[in-house]
């Protein structure tokens, strides 16, 4: 049963610290999203990477996040520094571009970050 | 602009009874993609079914069903014979289909639906 695994499940951090999140895509998918979800903003897309190049990460402050895919089977998101604003649960998807689309993304568990 | 709108924050229905989830979007692309996602309180997100803007037929899987409504604007989801189970929060989302640049979904703001024994 292939699933989209994120690590850690949970975080609690103190404000001005780094933190990573990691991403495994279903093998064999080429596109990978990073959303991040807050009670206030909903689900919003920071990033996403198609066939490990970034296309669009329109959504993510550059000044403290930066998004990553060292390789085929690791999407990595880092904030650097943390801030409270940040606390939100973290959702990596990963798809399969079919022609000219992705027909469904397969979302992980999520990462829940707390700031404090 | 809002493009994806879900107007009802909670629904509260009976066991057994159909529940219709409203959504309503706004794009001017002749191509797109229209999604409902299942959020239970575990946190994940479950997809459940897909209409694309040119499937003449309205998409059905199992007990789910999309009203797509091209003219309206409209994508609401149908699940018939509610269980306990589906009680969740539940997310409209949109994709438009672009040559080039981002395939992102956009999500509504989700409906809490609460199935009553």
């Amino acid at each position: 049963d292939a699933r989209v695994t994120q690590t850690p499940r949970h975080k609690v951090t103190e404000m001005g610290q780094e933190v990573t999140m990691r991403c495994q895509p279903i093998l064999g998918h080429n596109t990978v999203f990073w959303y991040r979800q807050t009670m206030m903003q909903g689900l919003e897309l920071l990033a996403y990477f198609r066939n490990r190049a970034p296309l669009d990460d329109s959504g993510m402050p550059k000044d403290r996040f930066s998004a990553e895919m060292p390789d085929a089977t690791l999407a990595t998101l880092k904030i650097q520094p943390s801030e409270p604003r940040d606390s939100a649960v973290y959702f990596c998807a990963s798809g399969s571009l079919a022609v000219l689309w992705v027909d469904e993304q397969f979302f992980g568990p999520g990462t829940r970050l707390t700031v404090l | 602009a809002q493009k994806i709108t879900q107007t009802q924050p909670g629904m509260f229905v009976q066991e057994k009874e159909a529940v219709t989830l409203d959504c309503t979007y706004d794009t001017s692309d002749q191509s797109y993609g229209l999604f409902w996602y299942k959020q239970p309180s575990s946190g994940e997100m479950i997809f459940l079914i897909y209409q694309g803007s040119y499937d003449e037929q309205n998409a059905t899987e199992g007990r789910y069903s999309l009203n797509f409504q091209k003219a309206r604007k409209s994508a609401n989801l149908v699940i018939s014979a509610s269980q306990l189970g589906d009680s969740a929060m539940y997310f409209c989302a949109m994709r438009e289909d672009k040559i080039q640049g981002a395939q992102k979904l956009v999500f509504g703001q989700g409906t809490r639906l609460t199935i009553n024994p």
